[in-house]
C-alpha cells in the first residue's frame, strides 16, 4: 500500500481560500467515507482538523471544510491566516494492509 | 483530560530491540482501538500499526511485519510496540494515537534512534 498522494506544497496570501488534494484509489479513498486530515505545525504534534471526509471536531475553526470526489479527497482553509501555516495530512481506511495510510503530507505558506 | 504519554525510545543499534510504551489517562482505554504513528525527522506522518479494542485485531504496516509486535493491557490502560531486529530506517518519533479512522488525542512522542 502506498502513501496517498499530496502536492508537495500549496501558498496563498491571507485571506485567500486555498485546496489541498489527496489522492488515493478504488480501494481507500475511493471506497471509504473514512478520510481524515491533521494540522501540523513545526516541533509539534499533529492535530486533527477533519474527519469522516467533510466533520470538523469541537473547537476547530470553520474555516477548515473537506470533501471528497471519487479517489480525490480535499481539505478547504478559507480566510487563509498567518497561523495556518503547517504541513497537513490525509490519512484513509484501506482495504488492504496496512489498514490505514497516510498522506505524503502538503506544506502550506502564507505568503 | 485525556493524556497519552509514551515512554522506552533511545537509541539502539541495527538489529536491536526496544520496547515503546504508552500510558494512557483521562478515558476508558478498553472502548478504542489504538495506533503507533510514527514521523522521521524532517519527513512524513507513516502509519506503523494499529490494536482493536480487546487486542484480537492487529493491523500492520508492511516494512514492520515479522519484526514489530503491538499489545495492549487494558487493566493498566497501556499500549506497547514491542520492536525487533531494528534497521536505520526505523529511526524515528514514534506516537500513540487514540482511535482507528481518526486520531484525536496523540502523545508526544518518543524518538527512536538506531545507529551503530
Amino acid at each position: 500500500q502506498s502513501a496517498l498522494t499530496q502536492p508537495a506544497s500549496v501558498s496563498g496570501s491571507p485571506g485567500q481560500s486555498i485546496t489541498i488534494s489527496c489522492t488515493g484509489t478504488s480501494s481507500d479513498v475511493g471506497a471509504y467515507d473514512y478520510v481524515s486530515w491533521y494540522q501540523q505545525h513545526p516541533g509539534k504534534v499533529p492535530k486533527l482538523v477533519i474527519y469522516d471526509v467533510s466533520i470538523r471536531p469541537s473547537g476547530v475553526s470553520n474555516r477548515f471544510s473537506g470533501s471528497k470526489s471519487g479517489n480525490t479527497a480535499s481539505l478547504t482553509i478559507s480566510g487563509l491566516q498567518a497561523e495556518d501555516e503547517a504541513d497537513y495530512y490525509c490519512n484513509s481506511y484501506t482495504s488492504s494492509s496496512p489498514r490505514y495510510v497516510f498522506g505524503t503530507g502538503t506544506k502550506v505558506t502564507v505568503l | 483530560e485525556v493524556q497519552l504519554v509514551e515512554s522506552g525510545g533511545g537509541l539502539v543499534q541495527p538489529g536491536g530491540s526496544l520496547r515503546l510504551s504508552c500510558a494512557a489517562s483521562g478515558f476508558i482505554f478498553s472502548n478504542y482501538w489504538m495506533t503507533w504513528v510514527r514521523q522521521a525527522p524532517g519527513k512524513g506522518l507513516e502509519w506503523v500499526a494499529g490494536i482493536s479494542q480487546d487486542g484480537s485485531e492487529q493491523s500492520f504496516v508492511d516494512s514492520v511485519k515479522g519484526r514489530f509486535t503491538i499489545s495492549r493491557d487494558n487493566a493498566k490502560s497501556s499500549l506497547y510496540l514491542q520492536m525487533n531486529s531494528l534497521r536505520a530506517d526505523d529511526t524515528a518519533f514514534y506516537y500513540c494515537a487514540r482511535g482507528a479512522g481518526w486520531y484525536d488525542y496523540w502523545g508526544q512522542g518518543t524518538l527512536v534512534t538506531v545507529s551503530s
